[in-house]
């Protein structure tokens, strides 16, 4: 069974960084391509990021371009997320997501 | 791509059916065949739960009670008997090019 499991969110001050992590299980993690996508507070889900299977291209939300880097460890089936220069704009869930399955319980980031 | 979806809110009799419609502004179908289109539904206080997959695929445990379908750039998702537990915000999205986009989502209730 496909798990995505999302941590490393929490409460920062507006300018600075975070780092979130996706642990995933259930499937050849290399084999894939892997995304973030957030959602503030009331709104509908925005897609933020996404890497692929060997990491050497990803691409970005213009909102988030410059700001955040998406990477992956695939020794440890793990996708990151490092966030800088975080804006209140950024507050939401973050979810790990893997097309065609569902996303991870996602992680708190507030930006206060 | 922009996708569309109507109505935005929904109240259903339960044991009545429910139909959301999604439009997206480009084609959804690849040159490999498949037709990008996914259905979400968002349950008070969880993740998003994914629904369908590529129009009418539906994914691992989901009740047969839905149903998805379409092509190109319209497409349907269908309840053929509402129950509580149907309540919800429900999205399509495309992911045949990145970025993924969502419809606005259309909120379903219980008459």
């Amino acid at each position: 069974e496909v798990q995505l499991v999302e941590s490393g969110g929490g409460l920062v001050q507006p300018g600075g960084s975070l780092r979130l992590s996706c642990a995933a299980s259930g499937f050849t993690f290399s084999n894939y391509w892997m995304h973030w996508v957030r959602q503030a507070p009331g709104k509908g889900p925005v897609w933020v990021s996404h890497i692929i299977g060997d990491g050497s291209a990803t691409t970005y939300a213009d909102s988030v371009k410059g700001r955040f880097t998406i990477s992956r460890d695939n020794t440890k089936n793990t996708v990151y997320l490092q966030m800088s220069s975080l804006r209140a704009e950024d507050t939401g869930i973050y979810y790990c997501a893997r097309l065609g399955f569902n996303w991870g319980q996602g992680t708190l980031v507030t930006v206060s | 791509i922009v996708m569309t979806q109507t109505p935005l809110s929904l109240s259903v009799t339960p044991g009545q059916p429910a139909s959301i419609s999604c439009k997206s502004s480009q084609s959804l179908l690849h040159g490999d065949g498949k037709t990008y289109l996914y259905w979400y539904i968002q349950k008070p206080g969880q993740s998003p739960q994914l629904l369908i997959n590529e129009v009418s695929r539906r994914f691992s445990g989901v009740p047969d009670r839905f149903s998805g379908s379409g092509s190109g750039t319209d497409f349907t998702l269908k309840i053929s008997r509402v129950e509580s537990e149907d309540v919800g915000i429900y999205y399509c999205m495309q992911a045949i090019h990145l970025p993924w986009t969502f419809g606005q989502g259309t909120k379903v209730e219980i008459k």
